[in-house]
């Protein structure tokens, strides 16, 4: 995951916004993903962007993209106790292989 | 739909002795497999990934191997265990489409060596 960047963690009180940032290094990317890990389980894919896309949006996620930042952000509306996980950035390079690489992980806790 | 299941969930296993994991996809044809390690507290690291049967790909060089025997069937070995081994690994699949390529992930085993 070096080539890309998570905070390790994120406090938000329930019913609150939690806004989980990621920064990425491969200006080539394609498609950014958001995948969310619950304890002890596999990953499951929450969304994705392709790269000609700057926003969007999918009931209480929204996916913001910028290029030329190379910052992707993904905004959780109304926080639940159900959304304490750890959430997964991860870019899909283009050419070749298209290797997807992923970052460390925002493990996010919500607070009753 | 598509399925996929991995086994065992967890093991603890001794260095030094050898290692099956076993990762098995249902409801689709010639997909793109996926073997990744998750250290505690670590991002995922992609050891293997294999685009048909018989073929795999090398990410990291390290202790382990895998096996395409068959098309939905991927298999992680090693005949000595280390304890760098331990951690939580992580099958995934894809279905080939070029640039708009998902990865589904199984449930995961957790391996600790002692």
């Amino acid at each position: 995951g070096e080539d890309v960047e998570q905070s390790l963690f994120l406090s938000v009180r329930e019913g609150d916004s939690s806004v989980i940032n990621c920064t990425y290094t491969d200006s080539s990317s394609t498609y950014l993903y958001w995948y969310k890990q619950e304890p002890g389980a596999g990953l499951q894919l929450l969304t994705y962007i392709f790269s000609n896309m700057d926003m969007k949006q999918d009931q209480r996620l929204t996916v913001l993209l910028n290029k030329k930042d190379k910052h992707l952000s993904l905004r959780i509306a109304d926080t639940q106790t159900g959304d304490s996980a750890i959430y997964f950035c991860a870019e899909r390079k283009s050419g070749g292989y298209q290797k997807v690489t992923f970052g460390t992980g925002t493990k996010l806790q919500v607070i009753p | 739909s598509q399925t996929i299941h991995q086994w065992p969930a967890t093991l603890v296993q001794p260095v030094g002795s050898p290692l099956s994991l076993e990762c098995t996809v249902e409801g689709t044809s010639n997909p793109n497999l996926y073997w990744y390690r998750q250290a505690a507290g670590r991002g995922l690291q992609l050891l293997f990934y294999s685009v048909g049967i018989g073929q795999i790909s090398s990410e990291v060089p390290q202790n382990l191997s895998a096996s395409r025997p068959q098309d939905r069937q991927f298999i992680l070995s090693s005949k000595k265990l280390l304890l760098s081994d331990s951690g939580f690994y992580l099958c995934a699949w894809s279905v080939p489409s070029g640039q708009k390529e998902t990865q589904y992930f199984g449930p995961g085993t957790r391996l600790l060596v002692l």
